[in-house]
């Protein structure tokens, strides 16, 4: 149980280009969904705290209007990096946490930007 | 101080051997403990879930928590090659109504055959 599926696993674009990232709960609600960033041989840096239904919270020096966040559903949040840029390029891992109980985050497999 | 350390190794082992890694924290508001394992170009995946002191058994994974001394070990018996990864220890408080998850920098492990 609790798997979170990220799509697209892999992503190489040109500049300037939108890009958008799915972060699904297969076999559980989640009120909450989180978006991570990783850097290479680094530990994740949290962006942003996303809530059904209500707007995101977005960590210090995260641009808000850069990256987009939805979450239309407790199943469901999106991830649009906005106009990518090189510097854009990264690792963004998603992860979700079940409504109910005291339950902790289980996260997707990344997605793999690349910004040419 | 950082919040949460982390020995990023890297660190290896014979197969077979047992394997401790652990992490220490400054802020006593934590509430929950977990490690993660996280294999190359993936997401982590949870191994271990606690939130109190002691000692919690799954399989080959043992996870020992010391709230006293802001200690967490993950001990991993009869080591495979396939545990060759990078754990990561993680901390949980709420902040504002939220979550936060602290991560350490991740101990880097291989298991030789």
């Amino acid at each position: 149980g609790a798997v979170v599926s990220q799509h697209p696993s892999r992503v190489i674009c040109k500049s300037g280009t939108s890009v958008k990232i799915e972060c699904r709960s297969l076999d559980f609600q989640a009120t909450t969904m989180f978006w991570y960033r990783q850097f290479p041989k680094k530990s994740l840096m949290l962006m942003a705290t996303s809530n059904e239904g209500s707007k995101a919270t977005y960590e210090q020096g995260v641009e808000k209007d850069k990256f987009l966040i939805n979450h239309a559903s407790l199943t469901l949040s999106t991830l649009t990096v906005t106009s990518a840029h090189p510097e854009d390029s990264s690792f963004y891992i998603c992860s979700a946490k079940a409504s109910w109980g005291l339950q902790p985050q289980h996260f997707g497999d990344g997605t793999r930007l690349s910004i040419l | 101080q950082k919040e949460v350390e982390q020995d990023p190794g890297p660190l290896s082992v014979p197969e077979g051997a047992i394997v401790s890694l652990n992490c220490t924290y400054s802020n006593s508001a934590f509430q929950y403990f977990m490690w993660y394992r996280q294999y190359s170009r993936k997401g982590p995946e949870l191994l271990m879930y606690t939130y109190s002191s002691g000692n919690k058994e799954d399989g080959r994974f043992t996870a020992q928590v010391d709230k006293s001394s802001k200690y967490i070990s993950l001990f991993i018996r009869d080591s495979q090659p396939s545990d060759s990864a990078t754990y990561l220890c993680a901390m949980s408080l709420t902040q504002g109504g939220s979550e936060k998850l602290v991560f350490g920098k991740g101990t880097k492990l291989t298991v030789n055959p």
